[in-house]
């Protein structure tokens, strides 16, 4: 039962551009999102998050947006760098202290 | 200030046998959460300790089991491994109880034959 969704296994954006990674949950008890970015043989890092009471957060870089009555999130990354490139994973919690992860993105910056 | 970290890096276990995990969590950190991510797949969450107690559990069977120490160090424990169990396993620590703040181990890979 996957309740994390992310439908685009992999993404290439070229150096400067907008990168936009999607995900979508099933669950609308979720109260917390998460964006976490993994690199090879290292443990995902967290990157932003987002409340279910706000609809957008911002980070430098990194903005997440949260439709809640889509039950869809997404990750803007302006601008690209090549450092980006890596494994992008989606998470939510809520209630009864459960935690989800999407499937991932492998996101590609080309220089 | 030292990170998450976790021992062995790899191991080779056969089917039937049981396996032990550790986990050094971050200091300052009294919440540690174990996941288990298959070749492909997002990490799946298996249970968290809490203060040396269990805090929350995922859709694994009892075979998985863990352990909180006073020092909030932190084991996962798999008996009768099967071939289905391996994968990645991560461990994370945070400074208090849910799962904000969490920073990942490297990880273990595991591989049952």
């Amino acid at each position: 039962d996957q309740q994390v969704k992310q439908n685009s296994p992999s993404l290439s954006v070229q150096e400067g551009r907008i990168s936009i990674l999607n995900c979508d949950y099933t669950n609308s008890m979720f109260d917390y999102f998460l964006w976490y970015k993994k690199y090879p043989a290292e443990g995902p890092t967290f990157l932003i998050s987002i409340s279910s009471i706000k609809d957008k957060n911002e980070d430098g870089r990194f903005t997440v947006f949260l439709n809640k009555s889509a039950k869809h999130l997404s990750l803007h990354i302006v601008p690209s760098q090549p450092g980006d490139s890596a494994v992008y994973f989606c998470a939510a919690s809520g209630t009864g202290n459960q935690f989800y992860f999407g499937t991932g993105t492998s996101l590609t910056v080309i220089p | 200030e030292t990170g998450v970290t976790q021992s062995p890096t790899h191991l080779i276990k056969t089917r039937g046998q049981q396996v032990t995990l550790r986990c050094s969590s971050q200091s300052g950190h009294n919440t540690v959460s174990w996941y288990q991510q298959a070749l492909g797949q997002g990490p799946q969450f298996i249970f968290q300790y809490y203060r040396e107690e269990e805090n929350g559990r995922g859709n694994f069977p009892p075979r998985f089991s863990g352990l909180q120490f006073p020092n909030y160090s932190s084991e996962l424990n798999v008996n009768a491994l099967e071939l289905d169990d391996s994968a990645l396993y991560l461990c994370a620590s945070s400074p208090r109880t849910g799962f904000y703040e969490q920073y990942f181990g490297p990880g273990t890979r595991l591989t049952v034959t």
